[in-house]
């Protein structure tokens, strides 16, 4: 069964913290993993990942892919209130090729 | 439309009654997905389309969803004789097909939907 992990579950920083989510994954025909951040209804879209170790970047957030040891990361530097949220990752792969399995997000809180 | 359209935006029904929740994907895009968020939970796959070819159900939870796409672009997802589990938001997503890692997926806003 294709499965996503995420960790932590929740964290809790104060602005101008650096924060580290992590995503591992076990999916067959693994094709990308996906990050998006969840504030309201709609997941928004911030990165797509499919090659290992080229780091993706915008702004204050990167991300990059280990697909010899099944992971990724996300990285928030010099976090902001409006940082706050839920972090989903996802991968892509499965036997419909197309098919997103999401892990149960990270909730980020950001104090001022 | 310029994203993914859902509607109704929030749907209160009786156990036992049938809801029809629709969604309407970005012009273009081939490939629509319905997935499922209970309060505080990751998204759950429910099923996947992906241009003509059959879909990908593997994701309902019983037989009574089900979810239908005509001519290829508006999507509705039914479930009869709603439960109490049933109650959560029904996320709707597109994307414009496959590629080599597949495309960026875009949700709309998400139909919540409270079973009483």
């Amino acid at each position: 069964e294709d499965k996503v992990v995420q960790s932590p579950l929740s964290l809790v920083v104060h602005e101008g913290d650096t924060v580290t989510l992590n995503c591992s994954y076990e999916v067959t025909n693994f094709r990308s993993l996906l990050w998006y951040k969840q504030e309201k209804k709609a997941p928004t879209f911030l990165f797509m990942l499919t090659s290992s170790g080229i780091e993706k970047k915008s702004g204050r957030l990167s991300s990059i892919l280990d697909k010899k040891e099944l992971f990724s990361i996300l990285n928030i530097t010099a976090t902001q209130t409006g940082d706050s949220a839920v972090y989903l990752c996802a991968a892509r792969g499965g036997t419909s090729y197309g098919k997103l399995t999401f892990g149960q997000g990270t909730i980020l809180t950001v104090h001022p | 439309g310029a994203g993914v359209s859902q509607s109704p935006s929030n749907k209160v029904t009786e156990k036992g009654k049938d809801v029809e929740l629709r969604c309407d994907p970005i012009s273009g895009h081939t490939a629509l997905y319905w997935y499922r968020q209970s309060l505080g939970q990751g998204l759950e796959f429910l099923i996947y389309f992906q241009g003509n070819s059959a879909p990908d159900k593997s994701g309902l939870p019983s037989d009574r969803f089900s979810a239908e796409r005509t001519g290829g672009s508006v999507s509705t997802l039914t479930i009869q004789r709603t439960q109490q589990e049933d109650s959560a938001v029904y996320l709707c997503a597109s994307s414009p097909g496959q590629g080599a890692g597949g495309n960026t997926i875009y949700f709309g806003e998400g139909s919540w939907l409270t079973v009483v």
